[in-house]
């Protein structure tokens, strides 16, 4: 499975666009980028996934380069409430599509 | 959307008993379900892959006598901790896929059941 590398924490405001890029050089060419979103105490929610150029849905969009070898989550005007740990995943068909968790992003939206 | 369900939420126990958590998928099937752990502060541990119909695939170092994982129809699987010991003492979630939306659907979390071990 690809190893995933993200920044430990970020900060932003209130009404700020987030960009937390994450990092996967060994992704494999059926694998697939998944993002989800955890408060504390709860469980994971997704948030988007995508193989590669752009996604977007109502709430996030996901850059992914020509290479693969990252992406971008894209949050817009972020709130206070988006105040979560956010983890990117590289699933892969070869392993079953379960997916590993790495140490996710702390993002702290401050007004 | 699809809802994936624990039971119970949150569990204190004595030290040497054993506890079971149920994962129920709400609204759809699911021939596989997945089981991880999390630490204060940590990140989520996988520890094994639950299969309808046969025995699970625990992941390097869980211990599978330890936690023992049933998955006896297509919308339940159990986690059972037995003889449970302080150190057991975590997060516990669950996870589904809803295989309509094909290998690569969405995967659904429960809302986490938390053991406390005394």
């Amino acid at each position: 499975l690809a190893k995933t590398t993200q920044p430990i924490s970020m900060d932003s405001y209130e009404g700020q666009e987030v960009n937390i890029t994450c990092s996967h050089n060994n992704i494999a060419t059926n694998d697939y980028i998944t993002w989800y979103q955890q408060f504390p105490s709860q469980g994971p929610r997704f948030i988007i996934q995508g193989y590669k150029t752009k996604v977007t849905n109502e709430v996030a969009s996901l850059f992914i380069p020509a290479d693969r070898k990252s992406s971008t989550l894209s949050l817009p005007r972020v709130s206070l409430s988006d105040t979560a740990v956010y983890y990117c995943l590289v699933a892969s068909m070869e392993y079953g599509n379960k997916l590993v968790f790495g140490a996710g992003t702390i993002l702290r939206v401050k007004s | 959307g699809a809802v994936v369900s624990q039971h119970p939420s949150r569990v204190i126990c004595k030290s040497g008993t054993s506890v079971k958590i149920e994962c129920r998928s709400l609204d759809f099937q699911a021939t596989t379900m997945f089981w991880y752990r999390q630490f204060p502060k940590q990140s989520l541990m996988l520890m094994a892959t639950s299969n309808e119909g046969s025995k699970a695939t625990y992941e390097q170092g869980v211990e599978k006598d330890k936690f023992l994982i049933n998955h006896a129809s297509l919308t339940l699987s159990t986690l059972t901790v037995t003889s449970a010991h302080p150190e057991d003492s975590s997060f516990y979630i669950c996870s589904a896929r809803d295989m309509s939306g094909g290998y690569t659907g969405e995967l659904f979390f429960g809302e986490g059941s938390r053991l406390t071990v005394l």
